[in-house]
């Protein structure tokens, strides 16, 4: 079946400090694949996504390479600022279905 | 603008008392589900419906009812919930290019 790994959180920086937060997946095809961000009492909103294979999604100062070769997806800022604090959850949506597979979130948190 | 809302916001229920969260979206989407978030686990799929009357099983249905009468709302009925049942309830909907899903705020329920 379809799966999303995430590294383990929380993580804290701070501000102006670079951030990676991995992600790996394991599908079945060619999967599309998300970033996702929640802040606070909220509810999730897209970050950014990639379709196909070498595609670079960003957003916000935030990046993510789809590399097939090592099925992957890290999602990478250079400088990281208090309002980025937030949850972030890759995801996966696996050929013509609309489920999508979550992996477990990462907290982020950033210090003045 | 395009939401989704759901209400109530937060519920504090007992062991086997019936609730309904409701679900609405304003985007004529034709996709809904429901998720629940739960620490560690992410977020999980427990009902979809593709469209009107149209309805099907996620990964974690068990104790959970829906219903999809009309396009725009999309209950999630407990007929007698439990405490496994205290978690973080998302709603969303899904573009019709099935690339980006919009949630609703959340749902915090506790059942003692």
């Amino acid at each position: 079946g379809n799966s999303v790994t995430q590294m383990e959180g929380p993580v804290t920086l701070s501000e102006e400090a670079f951030l990676t937060i991995n992600c790996t997946y394991t599908a079945t095809g060619y999967p599309s694949l998300f970033w996702y961000v929640q802040y606070p009492g909220e509810g999730l909103q897209l970050l950014l996504k990639a379709t196909k294979a070498d595609d670079k999604g960003s957003n916000k100062g935030f990046e993510a390479t789809y590399r097939k070769e090592t099925t992957s997806f890290h999602l990478e800022k250079g400088s990281v600022q208090v309002s980025d604090s937030a949850v972030y959850f890759c995801a996966l949506r696996a050929g013509s279905a609309r489920q999508l597979t979550f992996g477990s979130g990462t907290q982020l948190t950033v210090l003045p | 603008e395009a939401q989704v809302t759901q209400n109530p916001r937060y519920l504090i229920t007992v062991t086997g008392k019936k609730l309904t969260v409701t679900c609405s979206q304003n985007m004529n989407h034709e996709y809904m589900s429901w998720y629940r978030q739960d620490p560690g686990l992410g977020l999980r799929q427990i009902y979809y419906s593709m469209n009107v009357e149209v309805t099907d099983k996620g990964d974690v249905p068990e104790g959970y009812k829906v219903s999809r009468k009309e396009k725009r709302n999309f209950p999630l009925i407990l007929e007698s919930p439990s405490p496994n049942q205290t978690s973080l309830y998302f709603c969303a909907s899904s573009s019709p290019d099935r690339e980006t899903q919009y949630f609703g705020p959340g749902t915090r329920l506790l059942v003692l």
